[in-house]
């Protein structure tokens, strides 16, 4: 198993340029998360998924738009990109919602 | 409100010695779930233990433990006889029904272990 994958590893963006993150788990979890490391901060949660075709916000989903149209595939979509949304994005899944989550390896993002 | 409080920003030991990392947390729940993650320099975040809050007893994994108490709502992670491997970032995380079981981390504790 390859676990949780994510694509890019590294990107460099213009500000108002779009971009999708994509990231695909083949543990067969239902649930799927982003979230983003701030320098020196712990974990936010952007978005989150109980399966496919179920998504919703988490604690700062402002700038972003996910869908969910498989089981495997999360994609996050940033539209209009700003420095603010310079960080470390981190796509995970679980088995159930309060269980171990999986992390992919992550992409750095960086708006200028 | 601040859900994980990780009150150690950096913390530096000499090999061999034991370190303990703070964790307080802060819910409304009855029944909720506390992690701890490792996030070594190369950046990914590794699993290293779940605990039910009607769990109490310590838990120990060869030199990794973990002592948690409900009347601090904390719940510290001690390595035991450090090693430079250990060097990384520790998140203690939160899950409680209140926030929709969604994961609140704290902001991480550095630990640097020295040779």
């Amino acid at each position: 198993n390859a676990g949780v994958t994510q694509t890019p590893k590294f990107r460099i963006l213009k500000i108002g340029q779009s971009m999708t993150l994509q990231c695909t788990q083949d543990m067969n979890h239902n649930y799927m998360y982003w979230y983003r490391q701030d320098p020196g901060m712990g974990l936010k949660l952007i978005y989150y998924s109980v399966g496919a075709g179920i998504t919703d916000k988490g604690e700062v989903p402002n700038g972003y738009n996910v869908s969910r149209s498989t089981t495997e595939d999360f994609p996050l979509r940033l539209e209009l990109a700003a420095p603010s949304q310079t960080s470390v994005y981190f796509c995970a899944s679980s088995l159930a919602r309060a269980e171990e989550q999986y992390f992919g390896p992550g992409t750095r993002l960086t708006v200028t | 409100a601040q859900k994980v409080t990780q009150a150690q920003t950096e913390i530096s030991v000499v090999e061999k010695e034991d370190v303990t990392l703070d964790c307080v947390y802060e819910t409304r729940d009855t029944t909720y779930y506390l992690f701890w993650y490792k996030q070594p320099p190369s950046g990914e975040l590794v699993f290293l233990i779940r605990r039910n809050s009607f769990d109490e007893q310590n838990e120990i994994s060869g030199r990794y433990s973990w002592n948690f108490q409900k009347s601090t709502s904390s719940f510290n992670f001690t390595i035991t006889a450090s090693q430079v491997v250990d060097s990384a970032v520790y998140f203690c995380a939160l899950s409680d029904p209140h926030n929709n079981n969604d994961m609140r981390f704290g902001a991480g504790t550095r630990l640097t272990v020295k040779p």
